[in-house]
């Protein structure tokens, strides 16, 4: 089956700690973006890809890293810099360079800090 | 600078009831509009999307969309709201450098 898969599902961290979120799809897409939900917010994009070896910064990007070595994969790591890490992170792709194709999601990282 | 609006940050409606979730964009470019839906701890579900092909989208679940330029809105419906149609609603523009935008949401409760 094609898709999205990020891991774990659930996940709590130290203050003070750095943590990973994976983030794989077979989809083939060229394009991946991690987002984060906080209530009441919606969706606020921390980081984007286009391409492989290529990213850029969203709107929320301080505190956060990311990485592009394989088209498939597209990890996010939540540095100790990020004042206040506890949320939902979503993964999702989508094939780039077209207007008129949806995203897809992932089933989403709830991320807290203990 | 596109810009998507829901109005009403939750909807409340009886099972069986007509469930309407508000959307405005603002696009400089042809609208590409997308309604998703997430429910709790979950990623988000493609519900249906307008790609100027037909005004009027219909997606999964009965629910469908109405493009109107005029009013630069991309209305959701379902005609009869069921107790799993309970969930938050998510509709999204695509803007000149393929980011979707977001709206804030709306959280959709279905009163037994």
């Amino acid at each position: 089956d094609g898709g999205i898969t990020q891991s774990p599902k659930y996940l709590f961290r130290k203050e003070g700690q750095n943590v990973t979120l994976s983030c794989e799809q077979n989809l083939n897409h060229d394009a991946m973006y991690w987002y984060r939900q906080d209530p009441g917010q919606g969706l606020r994009l921390i980081y984007y890809s286009q391409i492989v070896n290529d990213f850029q910064k969203g709107d929320i990007a301080e505190g956060y890293s990311v990485s592009r070595e394989k088209k498939e994969s597209f990890p996010l790591t939540v540095t100790s810099a990020q004042k206040n890490p506890t949320a939902f992170y979503l993964c999702a792709s989508s094939p780039g360079g077209v207007r008129n194709t949806e995203a897809f999601f992932g089933q989403g990282t709830r991320l807290t800090v203990v | 600078a596109q810009s998507v609006t829901q109005l009403g940050s939750h909807v409340s409606v009886s099972e069986g009831a007509l469930v309407l979730l508000r959307c405005n964009y603002s696009s400089s470019v042809p609208p590409y509009l997308f309604w998703y839906v997430q429910y709790p701890n979950q990623g988000l579900q493609l519900l249906l999307k307008y790609t100027s092909a037909a005004t009027l989208v219909k997606g999964i679940n009965d629910f469908e969309a109405e493009f109107k330029k005029s009013e630069t809105s991309f209305h959701l419906t379902k005609p009869s709201a069921h107790m799993s149609d309970a969930a938050e609603y998510f509709c999204a523009v695509m803007d000149s450098n393929y980011q979707l935008i977001w709206g804030a949401g709306t959280k959709l409760i279905i009163k037994p």
